[in-house]
């Protein structure tokens, strides 16, 4: 089945800085990759996501890039802010049920 | 609703209990999934229902989960004889059908004293 791994699992920037979350996946077939967003005891967020056919997407501060030869896809956030703390799930989708496939996600803290 | 709800939103319970957890997707969506999260890891793929069709069962770990969805619109994730082990947050997505977005519930946190 399909494996995903995710890091860094903890990220600290400062405000106004950049911050990049990368994934890798093991399954060719897996063609789309959202990401999520978490905060504490909250439901998962949909914030970006991106398909195969496509290698980059961006709104506004936030933008995603996929190399499906290389099989990994990166998540941008630019101009961070402290309401960007949060935990950041990537995802690839698979399998017959087309199910989600979960990094193990990156703890993002903004420090103003 | 405009969103995916979840009840109940706090479960404590017994070990050895059954417990039955609810999902409302999204008015029109055609797929359904439940997940389970474990404190401080990610998300892990129970069941999927699409439509009619025979529910993807492959991720539930034991025979002692089960899940239905009734009329295409509302699903019951069931656990019987609970062990320790099962506390979790069990999280409901819909999606408009398959390969497209999931939107989560708030989820249900089970604790098994």
């Amino acid at each position: 089945g399909e494996n995903v791994e995710q890091h860094p699992s903890t990220l600290s920037v400062q405000e106004g800085d950049s911050a990049v979350i990368k994934c890798t996946y093991s399954d060719s077939a897996s063609n789309y990759f959202p990401w999520y967003k978490q905060e504490l005891g909250k439901r998962p967020q949909l914030i970006i996501d991106i398909r195969s056919n496509v290698g980059e997407k961006k709104d506004q501060r936030i933008a995603v890039t996929l190399n499906k030869t290389a099989k990994h896809f990166s998540l941008h956030i630019t101009e961070t802010q402290p309401e960007d703390s949060a935990v950041y799930f990537c995802a690839a989708s698979s399998g017959s049920a087309r199910q989600l496939t979960f990094g193990s996600g990156t703890q993002l803290t903004v420090l103003p | 609703g405009a969103g995916v709800s979840q009840s109940p939103s706090n479960k404590v319970t017994e070990k050895g209990k059954d417990v039955e957890l609810r999902c409302d997707p999204i008015s029109g969506h055609t797929a359904l999934y439940w997940y389970r999260q474990s404190l401080g890891q990610g998300l892990e793929f129970l069941i999927y229902f699409q439509g009619n069709s025979a529910p993807d069962k492959s991720g539930l770990p034991s025979d002692r989960f089960s899940a239905e969805r009734t009329g295409g619109s509302v699903s019951t994730l069931t656990i019987q004889r609970t062990q320790q082990e099962d506390s979790a947050v069990y999280l409901c997505a819909s999606s408009f059908e398959s390969n497209q977005p999931q939107h989560f519930g708030d989820g249900t946190r089970l604790s098994i004293l």
